[in-house]
């Protein structure tokens, strides 16, 4: 069964430092979509990406966070200089379609910013 | 503010029994409803969506959706301990709009 794959599955960073986290989303999915999940809150919208542009974003996906989509299978969430807050689950998903169609979510990955 | 309201719980339910679990949602041009099943550190997992009015089947889980109330829920049959996690409920809005809100969600706890 197809699935959205992430790594890496855990990263541990420095206060400041940039990091990258990875996504594959299902193949012939279209719509490509970051998540957090602060430990013990809800799951947050930070961002979606269709057509190689970004769609929508939230408050939260500020000057410091980008997305890329760097070549035809990976998507990318980059934040450029890590804050202690940032520390989350980030989710990478995808759908099929917009409207109403389901997105898939990866395994996550576990950042910790020390 | 878009808000999508669950009862955080333990809802603790003996095994062989229906769990049911609710969401509120604030607006009401709310597009679609979606179920996630998110067991502790691991991802969202999609058990099924729903949107239009009425009842949805799907083996043991059926979701209903009542717009007017602005109400859906999830009804587990037979449930098994397995079935022990927490509950998102998560809405698409309508228009351009292809986020999801999520819930805080609800967990559920099957008891043998």
């Amino acid at each position: 069964e197809p699935e959205v794959t992430q790594t890496p599955s855990h990263q541990v960073t420095q206060m400041g430092q940039e990091v990258i986290l990875r996504c594959v989303p299902i193949s012939n999915h279209l719509y490509f979509y970051w998540y957090r999940q602060i430990l013990g809150q809800k799951v947050e919208f930070l961002v979606s990406f269709y057509n190689n542009e970004i769609s929508e974003k939230s408050e939260i996906f500020d000057d410091q966070f980008s997305v890329e989509r760097p070549d035809g299978s990976n998507f990318t969430l980059k934040i450029r200089s890590t804050k202690l807050e940032d520390s989350a689950m980030y989710f990478c998903a995808s759908s099929q379609q917009g409207g109403v169609t389901e997105a898939f979510f990866g395994q996550g990955t576990r950042l910790t910013v020390v | 503010q878009k808000e999508v309201e669950q009862n955080s719980g333990p809802l603790s339910v003996p095994e062989g029994a229906i769990a049911s679990l609710n969401c509120t949602y604030s607006d009401r041009g709310s597009q679609s409803f979606f179920w996630y099943r998110q067991y502790s550190g691991k991802s969202p997992e999609l058990i099924m969506f729903i949107y239009s009015n009425g009842d949805k089947e799907d083996g043991r889980f059926t979701a209903q959706l009542n717009k007017a109330s602005q109400y859906v829920s999830l009804l587990i049959r037979d449930s098994q301990p397995s079935d022990s996690a927490t509950y998102l409920c998560a809405v698409k809005y309508g228009g351009a709009t292809n986020k999801l809100i999520f819930g805080t969600g609800t967990l559920l706890a099957v008891q043998p």
